[in-house]
C-alpha cells in the first residue's frame, strides 16, 4: 500500500537558521509531489510541486526552496528562516488518478 | 484570483442536525471536485468526491451536491456528530490544471453536543 512519511512533526527554529523538511513516499512510482503551507487561520497555500526527479515548480516566490533528489523524496529547505515562515507544512502526492494523499504535517514555529 | 472559494470561514451546528458546507468555483474547466477534512496538527484526509458528470454523490452520512450551472457544490453531513468538528476544504481539478488540485480557503465546522 502507498504511504507518505513526513518529518519532523514539530520544529522550533530561531530566525535566521536553516530549515530542512523531508517527505518520502512508499509504494508508488513517479508520483507528483507537493509542498503546501497552512498559516494560522488560513487555507492551504501551494508552495512547490514536482512531476519528476529534479523538476521543481514554484508557485509563490519566497524564502523557501524545494528539491527532489530521488523519485520518492521531496525536501523543503530554507537558508535563513523568517518569522513569517511559521506555519503548518504539508507534503502530498498524487499519481495519475485525481486527488492527493497528504502527510501528517510539520508544525514549524520560527522564534 | 481565487478559483475556488469557501465564503463561510466557520459554521456551528447542533449535534444531530444537518451541516451544509458550501463551495463556489469560477473555472468552468474543472471537472472533478473533492472534499477534504482536516483536524488540527494533522494532514487533510480525503472525504468524498464527485465528477462533473454527476450532480450528487452519497457516502454514508456525507453527500456532495454539484450544480454546474451555478458553479457551486455543497457538502451535507447528516446527522452531524461532535467528531465531525474539523476544517473542511473543497478542491477542484481539471482543464489546464490536469489533476493538480485547487483548494478553497476552508470552513471550520463546530458540532456542539
Amino acid at each position: 500500500s502507498q504511504t507518505i512519511h513526513q518529518w519532523p512533526a514539530t520544529l522550533v527554529q530561531p530566525v535566521g537558521s536553516p530549515l530542512s523538511l523531508e517527505c518520502t513516499v512508499e509504494g508508488t512510482s513517479n508520483p507528483n509531489l507537493y509542498w503546501y503551507r497552512q498559516a494560522a487561520g488560513r487555507g492551504l497555500q501551494l508552495l512547490f510541486y514536482s512531476v519528476g526527479i529534479g523538476q521543481i515548480s514554484s508557485e509563490v516566490p519566497q524564502n523557501l526552496s524545494a528539491s527532489r533528489p530521488q523519485d520518492r523524496q521531496f525536501i523543503l529547505s530554507s537558508k535563513k528562516l523568517l518569522l513569517s515562515d511559521s506555519g503548518f507544512y504539508l507534503c502530498a502526492w498524487s499519481v495519475m488518478q485525481y486527488g492527493y494523499t497528504f502527510g501528517s504535517g510539520t508544525r514549524l514555529t520560527v522564534v | 484570483d481565487q478559483q475556488v472559494k469557501q465564503n463561510s470561514p466557520s459554521l456551528s451546528v447542533q449535534e444531530g442536525r444537518i451541516s451544509i458546507l458550501n463551495c463556489d468555483y469560477t473555472n468552468s474547466m474543472f471537472d472533478y471536485f473533492l472534499w477534504y477534512k482536516k483536524y488540527p496538527a494533522e494532514g487533510p484526509t480525503f472525504l468524498i468526491s464527485i465528477s462533473s458528470i454527476k450532480d450528487k454523490n452519497e457516502d454514508g452520512r456525507f453527500t456532495v451536491f454539484l450544480n454546474k450551472s451555478a458553479k457551486h457544490l455543497s457538502l451535507h453531513i447528516v446527522p452531524s456528530q461532535p467528531g465531525d468538528s474539523a476544517v473542511y476544504f473543497c478542491a477542484a481539478s481539471g482543464g489546464n490544471a490536469g489533476n493538480m488540485l485547487t483548494f478553497g480557503g476552508g470552513t471550520r465546522l463546530m458540532v456542539k453536543p
